[in-house]
């Protein structure tokens, strides 16, 4: 059974806080990871892919994977009321052919 | 560079009726995704395409759902009879190459079925 497991959250934050969303995944033969962002009524958008083991950063972002745990977090520095929205974690359970698996999303909220 | 197209964005519809989804994906990607977006059950894969060949469609719910793809450039899924429980919002992605890829995504059609 493929599963992606995230918070549902909210997750509330003050402005200029780090935020950090979780996210775990059933099949450690995973090769792909990504994190979306989604704001209310629109589609989601990319923000970080990562394929290997550690911290990959962005700007404010950083995507951290640790395969051995199956576990992947984004973190998301000096949080602006911009960031909020609902944050998606996205698996590829096999190799290239196979379609992206999400979970329920986490609800990030950044107060003023 | 236009991006994944859907239509119509929003449908409400009543029960028993047939609705169908439209989606123009990125001019070049060879993959193309359907999938249901509800609170309760987040963002759900329903099936996708590989050069215009269904590929995996074990996340349609049931018989009254249907996809097609005709072309490259053109996919349809279609639900006839239509139930309350339907209602949703109805994604179409597209990528190069599949699961090592980004998904594109289209923005979406709201359907309502009463």
């Amino acid at each position: 059974q493929k599963e992606v497991e995230q918070n549902s959250g909210p997750l509330s934050v003050p402005e200029g806080a780090i935020a950090s969303l979780n996210c775990t995944y059933s099949d450690r033969g995973s090769q792909s990871f990504f994190w979306y962002r989604q704001y209310s009524g629109k589609s989601p958008e990319l923000i970080m892919s990562i394929y290997s083991n550690g911290d990959k950063e962005d700007g404010r972002f950083t995507a951290q994977l640790n395969k051995a745990s199956q576990y992947v977090s984004l973190l998301i520095r000096d949080s602006q009321p911009s960031d909020s929205a609902t944050y998606l974690c996205a698996v590829n359970f096999n190799q290239a052919g196979t379609a992206l698996i999400f979970g329920k999303g986490t609800t990030l909220s950044v107060s003023s | 560079d236009a991006g994944v197209i859907q239509s119509p964005r929003h449908e409400v519809t009543e029960m028993g009726q047939e609705v169908t989804l439209r989606c123009k994906p990125i001019s070049g990607h060879d993959y193309l995704f359907w999938y249901r977006q509800t609170m309760m059950r987040g963002l759900e894969l329903l099936i996708y395409f590989n050069n215009n060949v269904p590929i995996d469609d074990s996340g349609m719910p049931e018989d009254r759902f249907s996809a097609k793809m005709p072309n490259a450039s053109f996919s349809t899924l279609k639900i006839q009879p239509s139930e309350p429980r339907d209602s949703a919002v109805y994604f179409c992605a597209s990528n190069l190459r599949g699961g090592n890829s980004p998904l594109h995504f289209g923005n979406g059609t709201r359907l309502t079925v009463t």
